[in-house]
């Protein structure tokens, strides 16, 4: 499997609090996402990496901001969260192949955040 | 228009039949595809890549038609571990971005 971890694994919290969830990779992939994944919408795009402190947006980011000042490490925070982000979030890496090709993603076990 | 569409299914099919699945992208410029499979409140997990002259793993076979921008996945001899949902996904890539757009998958169930 991927050296690919997210932390935490559960969380609970109250509607306007912070919230920080982690990305840890071993694999020393350049690129680096966060999705959220809700029943009848699949899998979206919140943010991605594709370098220190490279990152853009995806199709949901309004009230999620990202950060990664190293390869390792790809951080999603939600600066006051609400309820509408009560989803399971996926983390996922992904390389470069020959002639700089992306490669496939590995994902993260998930983050389930419930937010009341 | 989503920027890659899938049937939701759910489909559902009797042990040893064909399935197949079908997805439409609309970035004529996305470069790489790809199937995944993801099992009730798991994680996806890679199925196969998509190649331009087709692929064959086992029971299962991806096309990629570039000129109509679909992605297909044939499924012989159905199994009841196939029950998953099958996720299409592209990639945008270019410079040095590389997003990854999923569909929202499409639910596979296999009866006995």
């Amino acid at each position: 499997d991927a050296g690919i971890t997210q932390s935490p694994r559960h969380k609970v919290t109250e509607t306007g609090t912070p919230v920080t969830l982690r990305c840890h990779q071993t694999e020393n992939h350049r690129y680096m996402y966060w999705y959220r994944q809700d029943p009848g919408h699949g899998l979206r795009l919140i943010h991605y990496s594709y370098g220190v402190k490279d990152t853009d947006k995806g199709e949901v980011s309004d009230g999620y901001s990202v950060s990664r000042s190293k390869t390792e490490d790809f951080l999603l925070t939600l600066e006051s969260a609400t309820s509408s982000q009560t989803s399971v979030y996926f983390c996922a890496i992904s390389g470069t192949g020959p002639r700089t090709r992306p490669t496939e993603a590995f994902f993260g076990q998930g983050t389930r955040l419930t937010v009341v | 228009r989503k920027e890659v569409e899938q049937d939701p299914g759910p489909f559902n099919v009797p042990e040893g039949a064909t399935v197949a699945f079908n997805c439409t992208y609309s970035n004529s410029a996305s470069q790489s595809f790809f199937w995944y499979r993801q099992d009730c409140r798991k994680e996806p997990k890679l199925l196969m890549s998509v190649y331009s002259s087709g692929n064959e793993d086992g029971r299962f076979t991806a096309q990629l038609n570039r000129a109509s921008q679909y992605i297909s996945l044939l499924i012989r001899d159905s199994k009841l571990s196939d029950s998953a949902t099958y996720l299409c996904v592209v990639s945008d890539y270019g410079g040095a971005t590389n997003k990854l757009i999923f569909g929202t998958g499409t639910l596979l169930a296999v009866q006995p």
